[in-house]
């Protein structure tokens, strides 16, 4: 009974492919998100999804899209993967809006490495 | 961009008290401070939230002065199982969530 989870754990894939991770959220929260973690621990938010909206879109690459496809569920796509997206990424949700003073909770995260 | 700065590491021994104090000099006037512990190969959660003043709960305490420009975790007679990394979260306004480094605890025998 997982609040938050991720699929696939480690993801390890050669530079110009395509990857998707999944994240789902069993606590009804109505917001999501998505963070990247580099080797230095700098946590950093990417997106941010409330009943399946767009509310934050930080300065990304193109290359990534969000799709959220149901409240409970916030899907991660990367095209042509670049070996400066190796990384962890971590979903999480909250109640509500992206504040930021709603507690978040974070899925166990997904290592990528991009050779 | 503004953000929170937090000192990248601090080293402790079991028994000690850790204070780790975040600086967020454009924090939002209705937002809270909220800080979060990380141990490896988990995703951070969250310990402990305030607006002002002192909090305290079961893990920690969190201080907050009256300008609200930065805040100090504290953590009590730490002990090995303490060893983490620590982020302070202070929203900025407009969506804007800075986590930051985070700041690593080492907590030795």
């Amino acid at each position: 009974d997982t609040a938050v989870s991720q699929t696939p754990k480690y993801l390890v894939t050669q530079m110009g492919n395509d990857k998707s991770i999944k994240c789902e959220q069993n606590l009804g929260h109505d917001t999501m998100y998505w963070y990247k973690q580099d080797s230095k621990k700098f946590l950093k938010i990417m997106f941010s999804y409330n009943n399946k909206e767009l509310i934050i879109n930080e300065t990304v690459p193109n290359r990534f899209s969000p799709k959220s496809p149901d409240k409970a569920h916030l899907n991660l796509h990367i095209n042509s993967l670049e070996l400066g997206d190796s990384a962890v990424y971590f979903c999480a949700s909250s109640q509500m809006a992206a504040s930021g003073t709603d507690t978040q909770y974070f899925g166990p995260g997904t290592r990528l490495t991009v050779l | 961009l503004a953000k929170t700065t937090q000192p990248i590491s601090m080293d402790s021994y079991e028994g000690q008290e850790v204070n780790i104090t975040c600086s967020h000099n454009n924090i939002a006037t209705n937002d809270y401070i909220t800080w979060y512990q990380q141990f490896p190969s988990q995703g951070p959660r969250f310990i402990i939230q305030g607006y002002k003043t002192k909090v305290t709960n079961e893990v920690a305490s969190l201080f907050i002065p009256a300008d609200r420009k930065s805040s100090t975790l504290s953590l009590p007679r730490v002990s090995l199982s303490d060893t983490a990394v620590y982020y302070c979260l202070a929203p900025l306004g407009d969506y804007k969530l800075s986590f930051g480094a985070g700041t690593t605890v080492t907590v030795r025998a």
